[in-house]
């Protein structure tokens, strides 16, 4: 049972557009919503995160949106550009942060 | 230059015979986890250690072993593969109390092995 459920699972989007993707959780427990993005044959890197202490956080054109009451959490990209074509995979972890769930990655493809 | 190798970063090997994949990083960091990347489920904790001799079960720990003797290595042991762990492994390293962090406790990963178990 997948204790992050991402959606969608891929996305093409113009350049310029926002790309949007969603995350939900159902684990009340978690307290550390970060985003990593992961280009062919690299490893994932951070790119954002939120605590559910605060509704929003933004990072240049990155933005997390975070609903706590809903549990749910979203990546927004704004201005999205070709460089920006990865997969992406929200994830959730507990307060000691040792235990990491992911979600199922959502691969973006932006189109010149 | 801070980074999180693996060795080997491709490995094709038959059922049942023993294998180690290595993970070493130069941060000083004392959170190391390992993961499995498959395709339409993300990717899934196996193994974590929060320091030396601390380790303990991710999600997916069945037919895996790992060690933490030193602070930098953290090996993967698959002591009898079988060909469902075939997957995309990742090593990372974490710490509450680096400077090059971003975030608190912010990850870092290697740049993965792929391993294929016939």
């Amino acid at each position: 049972q997948q204790q992050v459920k991402q959606s969608p699972q891929s996305l093409i989007v113009q350049k310029g557009g926002i790309s949007i993707i969603n995350c939900a959780y159902e684990n009340t427990a978690f307290d550390y919503f970060p985003w990593y993005q992961q280009f062919p044959g690299k490893g994932p890197a951070l790119l954002i995160a939120i605590r559910p202490d605060v509704s929003e956080k933004k990072e240049g054109r990155f933005t997390i949106s975070f609903n706590k009451s809903a549990k749910q959490f979203s990546l927004h990209i704004m201005d999205s550009q070709p460089g920006d074509s990865a997969t992406y995979f929200c994830a959730a972890s507990n307060t000691n942060f040792n235990k990491f769930y992911f979600g199922s990655g959502t691969k973006l493809n932006v189109k010149p | 230059e801070a980074q999180v190798t693996q060795n080997p970063r491709y490995l094709i090997t038959v059922t049942g015979k023993k294998l180690t994949v290595t993970c070493s990083q130069n941060m000083n960091h004392e959170y190391m986890s390992w993961y499995r990347q498959d395709p339409g489920l993300g990717l899934r904790q196996i193994y974590y250690s929060m320091n030396v001799e601390v380790t303990d079960k991710g999600d997916v720990p069945e037919g895996y072993k790992v060690s933490r003797k030193e602070k930098r290595n953290f090996p993967l042991i698959l002591e009898s593969p079988s060909p469902n762990q075939t997957s995309l492994y990742f090593c990372a390293s974490s710490s509450p109390f680096s400077q090059l962090r971003r975030y608190y406790n912010e990850q870092f990963f290697g740049p993965g092995t792929r391993l294929t178990v016939l």
